[in-house]
């Protein structure tokens, strides 16, 4: 079974512009995260959403961040406009809500490296 | 954000030597959830623990969840090269939520 597919991989940008990282999770499961990672803060829930809906925004940073899920297969983070202190690796990652209402293991992609000059 | 208390932050062992790990907090959790990263890749799940006591074995990675429900351990037994990346657990403190709170890793490096 495929993965979490994340990309791009790698995005270098300048300061001020536009990034949209990609993500699409386990096929079948209906639970979306994005994380950020980095070195000083370790891995922090950006944004949650279940049944494509967001439920739990409370992790952007700021307005400056976006994230949509338009359909059950894809979700986008955007960074507009991207600062360099924004340069970290940004993972999604997927799981799935029981019937009963419980979450379990999440499950992560590969990750972009983001670095804004 | 919230994270939890891992060590050691990093460790050299030789290989074919046993290594252990553990995450400790003030809070009880519900689930225990061991990852490991290789560079440039996500988190990889390696052990789930959902119950305080469990042990579960995976090939030569055994965790358990602690009897307090504040704390897991990882053990691998007789270490190899491949072993090399960090580890990290993660821990859900409300049953059946969807938030884990990420440990702080271990960075593991193997000498062969």
């Amino acid at each position: 079974d495929a993965g979490v597919i994340q990309s791009p991989r790698h995005e270098v940008t300048e300061m001020g512009q536009e990034v949209t990282l990609r993500c699409k999770p386990i096929s079948g499961h209906n639970s979306l995260f994005w994380y950020r990672q980095t070195m000083m803060r370790g891995l922090e829930l950006l944004i949650y959403f279940n049944n494509n809906v967001p439920i739990d925004d409370s992790g952007m940073p700021e307005d400056r961040f976006s994230a949509k899920m338009p359909n059950a297969s894809f979700s986008t983070l955007k960074i507009q406009p991207s600062e360099p202190r924004d340069s970290a690796v940004y993972f999604c990652a997927s799981s799935t809500e029981t019937q009963q209402g419980l979450w379990y293991e999440q499950y992560f992609g590969p990750g972009t490296r983001l670095t804004v000059t | 954000g919230q994270q939890l208390n891992q060590s050691p932050q990093s460790m050299f062992i030789q290989e074919g030597e046993d290594v252990s790990m553990n995450c400790t907090s003030s809070s009880i959790f519900n689930t225990w959830l061991w990852y490991k990263q290789d560079p440039g890749e996500g988190p990889v799940l390696l052990i789930a623990l959902y119950k305080a006591g469990e042990l579960t074995s995976n090939g030569r990675l055994t965790a358990q969840f602690g009897i307090t429900r504040k704390d897991s351990f990882l053990n691998i037994s007789a270490s190899i090269p491949s072993d090399v990346g960090i580890y990290f657990c993660a821990g859900q403190l409300t049953s059946g939520t969807y938030k884990y709170i990420f440990g702080t890793g271990t960075r593991l490096k193997v000498l062969a």
